[in-house]
C-alpha cells in the first residue's frame, strides 16, 4: 500500500458544487498538508494540521476547509466550487518538529471545475 | 514573507552535468532540500542538507550551499533521460515556522539526446 493515498485521484465538476477531496495515511505520521500546485506558481500550501485537534490556514486557504477525521485522514472541501480552483491538489504527511522536515507525498488529485 | 527562487526550466544535453539554482530569502533556515516530480507523480524527496553544512554528495547528485549568498544548488553528473522532472527547491526554518516549509516554483529539466 502506497504511503499517502488520495482519492479521487480525476475529478471534473461543475461551477458551485461541493466536492471533497480525501487523503488517508499509513504512516502514522502527525502532520498533514494540503497544498495546491498550479504550473509557474509552484507549490502553495492551503492547510495543515499538526494532530487531530489542530488546524491551521495556510496560505491560500480562502475557497478551502479542511477537517482532520482521524490521525490518518485529512480531508479537503471545496464548498462552492470555482473554476480558478482547477488545480492539481496534493496531499503530504512529515513526522515534524526535530525531524529533518521530510515530507511524504501522494499522488495527487486533478480537479477541473468547468 | 519568506521566499524560494529558482528558474522555470534547464535543458541539458544527455550524458552532461546539470546545475540547478535556487535562492531564498529566510537567514534562519533548518534546512534545504530538493524534492523531484516526475510526470504524473507526486513529489518525492531527492536529498537534503542541513544548514550548516556546505556540501553533501550522494552518488551522482552535489548539494551546494552558501548560507552567505543564501544560495543552494543542485549538481547532476553524468544526465540521463531518467532525470528529466521538475526539480523543486524548498526550506524549512524549525525555530520560527513550526514545519512549513516553503517550496519554490521548481525548475524542468528538460534532456537533450
Amino acid at each position: 500500500d502506497a504511503d499517502v493515498t488520495q482519492t479521487p485521484r480525476n475529478r471534473i465538476t461543475k461551477t458551485g458544487k461541493r466536492i471533497m477531496l480525501e487523503c488517508s495515511q499509513t504512516k502514522g505520521h502527525d502532520r498533514m498538508y494540503w497544498y495546491r500546485q498550479d504550473p509557474g506558481l509552484g507549490l502553495r500550501l492551503i492547510y495543515y494540521s499538526f494532530d487531530v485537534k489542530d488546524i491551521n490556514k495556510g496560505e491560500i486557504s480562502d475557497g478551502y476547509s479542511v477537517s482532520r477525521q482521524a490521525q490518518a485522514k485529512f480531508s479537503l472541501s471545496l464548498e462552492s466550487a470555482i473554476p480558478n480552483q482547477t488545480a492539481l491538489y496534493f496531499c503530504a504527511i512529515g513526522l515534524g518538529t526535530g525531524d529533518t522536515g521530510e515530507l511524504f507525498f501522494g499522488e495527487g488529485s486533478r480537479l477541473t471545475v468547468l | 514573507g519568506e521566499d524560494v527562487e529558482q528558474s522555470l526550466f534547464l535543458s541539458v544535453r544527455e550524458g552532461d552535468s546539470s546545475v540547478i539554482n535556487c535562492t531564498y530569502t529566510d537567514s534562519s533556515s533548518t534546512y534545504l532540500y530538493w524534492y523531484k516530480q516526475e510526470p504524473g507523480a507526486g513529489l518525492q524527496l531527492l536529498t537534503y542538507i542541513f544548514s550548516n553544512m556546505d556540501m553533501k554528495q550522494d552518488q551522482r547528485l552535489t548539494v551546494l550551499l552558501n548560507k552567505k549568498d543564501k544560495h543552494l544548488s543542485l549538481r547532476i553528473a553524468d544526465t540521463q533521460t531518467g532525470d528529466s522532472a521538475i526539480y523543486f527547491c524548498a526550506e524549512s526554518d524549525i525555530m520560527n515556522r513550526d514545519d512549513k516549509i516553503i517550496f519554490g516554483k521548481g525548475t524542468r529539466l528538460h534532456i537533450l539526446p
